[in-house]
This record gives C-alpha cells, sequence and structure tokens, in this order.
C-alpha cells in the first residue's frame, strides 16, 4: 500500500526567507501527489497537484513543489515567507487513480516567525 | 457559498450515546468522504461514497455507519460513541466523472466538527 512521511514535524521559519517542507512517498504504481493547506480551525485547502505531467508542479500562493521519482520526494518551497503562510501542510499520495485510497502524511506544522 | 458545509461544528457526548454527523455539497460532486484528524497522524479515511447509492468503508470504519442520502449529503453515524472517537472530523467531495476522480481533481474540505467523548 502506498504511504507517504513527511520528514519534519514542525518547521519555523522567519518572514521573507525560504521555505522548504520535505515529503517522501512510497508508491507501487505512477502515483499521484498532492499538498494541502490546513489554517487554524479551517478543513483543508488543495495547494497543488502533480498526476503524471510536469514534474515541478506550481500552485496557490507562490508554492511549488517537484516531483523527483530516483529520490521518491514531493517537497513543497516557496521563495520568500509570508506571515499568513503559517499553518499545517499535509502531503498526500494516492497511487491507484481508479480508487479513492489516498492516503496522508502526519502533517508539518510551519511557523513563521516576523 | 458554494462548497461543503458540516454540521455541527462540535458536539460533547457521553460513553455509549449515539449521534449523526451531516454533510452537504453544492458542487455537483459525485464522489463524497469522511475522514477523522489525530494529532500526529494526519487524516485517515473512514468511509466514502464514489458516488450516489454507493458507499466502501476506508482504512478506520470499525464503530461509525454511513449513508448517502443522496447526490447531495452524506452523514456519519456513531452508534454507540467511544472515547476512543474523540477526534476532528472532515468531510470531503471531489468532482469528476466515472473514475479519474479524487486524483485529478482533489478534493474540497468541510470546516470540519470537533467531537468529544467523555
Amino acid at each position: 500500500a502506498q504511504s507517504v512521511t513527511q520528514l519534519d514535524s514542525h518547521v519555523s521559519v522567519s518572514e521573507g526567507t525560504p521555505v522548504l517542507l520535505r515529503c517522501n512517498y512510497s508508491s507501487s504504481y505512477s502515483p499521484s501527489l498532492f499538498w494541502y493547506v490546513q489554517h487554524p480551525n479551517k478543513g483543508l485547502q488543495l495547494l497543488l497537484k502533480y498526476t503524471s505531467a510536469a514534474t515541478l508542479v506550481k500552485g496557490i500562493n507562490g508554492f511549488e513543489a517537484e516531483f523527483k521519482k530516483s529520490e521518491t520526494s514531493f517537497h513543497l518551497t516557496k521563495p520568500s515567507a509570508h506571515m499568513s503562510d503559517a499553518a499545517e501542510y499535509f502531503c498526500v499520495v494516492s497511487d491507484r487513480p481508479h480508487n479513492n485510497d489516498m492516503r496522508f502524511g502526519a502533517g508539518t506544522r510551519l511557523t513563521v516567525k516576523p | 457559498n458554494a462548497g461543503v458545509t458540516q454540521t455541527p461544528k462540535f458536539q460533547v457526548l457521553k460513553t455509549g450515546q449515539s449521534m449523526t454527523l451531516q454533510c452537504a455539497q453544492d458542487m455537483n460532486h459525485n464522489s463524497m468522504y469522511w475522514y477523522r484528524q489525530d494529532p500526529g497522524m494526519g487524516l485517515r479515511l473512514i468511509y466514502y461514497s464514489a458516488s450516489e447509492g454507493t458507499t466502501d468503508k476506508g482504512e478506520v470504519p470499525n464503530g461509525y455507519n454511513v449513508s448517502r442520502l443522496n447526490k447531495r449529503e452524506f452523514s456519519l453515524r456513531l452508534e454507540s460513541a467511544a472515547p476512543s472517537q474523540t477526534s476532528v472530523y472532515f468531510c470531503a467531495s471531489s468532482g469528476g466523472t466515472g473514475k479519474l476522480q479524487s486524483t485529478v481533481y482533489g478534493y474540497t474540505f468541510g470546516s470540519g466538527t470537533r467531537l468529544t467523548v467523555v
């Protein structure tokens, strides 16, 4: 079965500095990969998705992620953090495009310091 | 506003009580899902409904039942609540037709129900 590991439970950056949230996945098939963001007391919002097209995926709010098959990674980056980026981020994998079996990582809490 | 609506937002139950969490979406999505979120564990799928009239178990279905009442509504029922069911519950839906659903379109999530069982 597919699985995903988010390598950091908490990341802290200063406003204006780069963000890197790390995600490794395990999949028996060609995976689909997603990043979701959850602001406090809110539902989850889709940031970006990879579904076997371009390996560099651009999402909302300046975030992007690169699919690296050789490293089984799908890290999320942003060049310059903003205070409003403070939230919980979830990496999600599905290796069965014809059913609904998606697996969530445990989450990474991003703190942005002024 | 278009989206996924969950009720109630908060609930406290005593062990052994029953309750139903309601979820409705107005985006004409085919698929709907119920997840629970626990600290350090991400979201885990309880049940899902790929289309109106069908439901299937997810990763953690024990202690829960669901009903896909129509295309818009998907409810989650706890028949006899236990403290282990204390969690935040999220309903989600996804668009598309046929089999390429959540993996192409992603999910739209509700704002969650925070349930405490004492």
